[in-house]
């Protein structure tokens, strides 16, 4: 079974331009998670999709920032304009449980890392 | 709200030596805990989990327990290897997912 993928693996812009990231959850994953290590520093939730719908974006750092999950399937990130702060890795993550509950566990894609010159 | 603490590092230990890794959490309920590897140049991967206290996860030679009463969930293996090396991070999963800072193990030959 395939797990987790995201594109691009690497992209590097210059401040102001516009980037897409995309997330392809594991097949039949409801839940699908976005995070982003900033600067070396920790692991921040970002949002967080039950198939099409947002169930929690209160990690969203800005309105530069907009993510969406069309047809419930792979999911896009997108931030316009790019900002030097914005330089990182971003990780997709889905599962099938119940999001919270006991048996949940997410498993992580390979990440994207950003480079805003 | 949830946190979770993990020992600063980097670590570097020489091959076969005992790891530990301490994490602690704060949480309000029942939180499952887990360990997650990331490996240089690899995305991160999840290493073993616990789902409610007394449990213990295990995978590759690693163990944790989830300790209620200190809040604790110490990743242990009692020989590293130097295919160890990696930034190891704690998580928990109650009202959110949370993620420690992780630590860097450095294994030499």
């Amino acid at each position: 079974e395939a797990g987790v993928t995201q594109f691009p693996s690497h992209s590097v812009i210059e401040k102001g331009q516009t980037v897409t990231l995309r997330c392809d959850p594991i097949s039949g994953h409801d839940n699908l998670y976005w995070y982003r290590r900033v600067m070396g520093k920790e692991i921040k939730f970002l949002l967080h999709f039950v198939k099409e719908s947002k169930q929690d974006e209160s990690g969203m750092p800005n309105n530069r920032f907009l993510a969406e999950r069309t047809g419930g399937t792979y999911s896009t990130l997108k931030v316009q304009p790019a900002e030097l702060e914005d330089s990182g890795v971003y990780f997709c993550a889905s599962s099938q449980e119940i999001a919270g509950g006991p048996q949940e566990t997410q498993y992580f894609g390979p990440g994207t890392r950003l480079l805003v010159l | 709200g949830d946190s979770v603490t993990q020992m600063e590092g980097p670590v570097t230990l020489s091959e076969e030596a005992f790891l530990t890794i301490n994490c602690t959490y704060t949480a309000t309920g029942y939180p499952s805990l887990f360990w997650y590897v990331q490996y240089p140049g690899e995305g991160l991967q999840l290493l073993l989990k616990a789902t409610k206290a007394d449990d213990k996860g295990s995978n590759k030679g690693f163990e944790a327990t989830y300790r209620k009463e200190t809040t604790s969930f110490h990743l242990e293996k009692g020989s590293v290897q130097v295919s160890d090396s990696a930034v190891y991070f704690c998580a928990l999963d109650g009202q959110n997912f949370v993620f420690g800072p992780g630590t860097r193990l450095s294994v030499l030959p």
